[in-house]
């Protein structure tokens, strides 16, 4: 089955620096790889996502890329703010009809 | 988006009981998912919520602890059977649908004594 590494566990970034938080997978069918922003108590929330056919993808302050050939894609954040401070989870799955393995999540700390 | 709506969203019960948690969207989706997120961790698929027939499961799931029904698009049930302190954790279901992104219910915290 796939599995989903991603690093960093925890990062720690001045606030207005920017935060860039990396993943891997293994299986080479998946194709759909969204990234989940989840506030404690709360339910993960999507940020963005990236299909297999788009290798980036840019929403405001928020960007992601992928590299199909080495199975990795990465989440930039930019001119972070203290909103912004949360535990993020990459996800890995087949699109709509596969459920999703995720990473373990990393815990970004915008520091003021 | 679709919205999702899960309950109870949180419980405290005996060990050995069984607790039904229940997710309603507001519009059609084709595949419904649950997911389990202990403590402090990542989220680990439960099962496919099949509509109109047996859930699939993944591994180190079975049906006889974590019997799911799904009657229809918008509906699905599952249920923590024969409960352990092991089983205390968050549960959260999971809609999507052709290129609708997977969107949750707010999940439902439980606590098993």
């Amino acid at each position: 089955g796939e599995n989903v590494e991603q690093h960093p566990s925890t990062l720690s970034v001045q606030e207005g620096d920017s935060a860039v938080i990396k993943c891997t997978y293994s299986d080479s069918a998946s194709n759909y790889f969204p990234w989940y922003k989840q506030e404690l108590g709360k339910r993960p929330q999507l940020i963005i996502d990236i299909r297999s056919n788009v290798g980036e993808k840019k929403d405001q302050r928020i960007a992601v890329t992928l590299n199909k050939t080495a199975k990795h894609f990465s989440l930039h954040i930019t001119e972070t703010q203290p909103e912004d401070s949360a535990v993020y989870f990459c996800a890995a799955g087949g699109g709509g009809a596969d459920g999703l393995t995720f990473g373990k999540g990393t815990h970004l700390i915008i520091q003021p | 988006s679709a919205v999702i709506s899960q309950k109870p969203s949180r419980d405290i019960c005996q060990r050995g009981t069984s607790l039904t948690i229940q997710c309603q969207v507001d519009s059609q989706v084709t595949m419904m998912f649950w997911y389990r997120q202990q403590p402090g961790q990542s989220l680990t698929l439960i099962a496919t919520a099949n509509q109109g027939s047996e859930a699939t499961y993944e591994s180190g799931f079975v049906i006889d602890k974590f019997p799911i029904s799904r009657p229809n698009l918008t509906f699905s049930t599952l249920t923590v059977s024969n409960m352990s302190p092991e089983d205390s954790s968050i549960y959260l279901c999971s809609g999507a649908g052709g290129h609708t992104e997977a969107f949750f219910g707010q999940g439902t915290r439980l606590t098993v004594v």
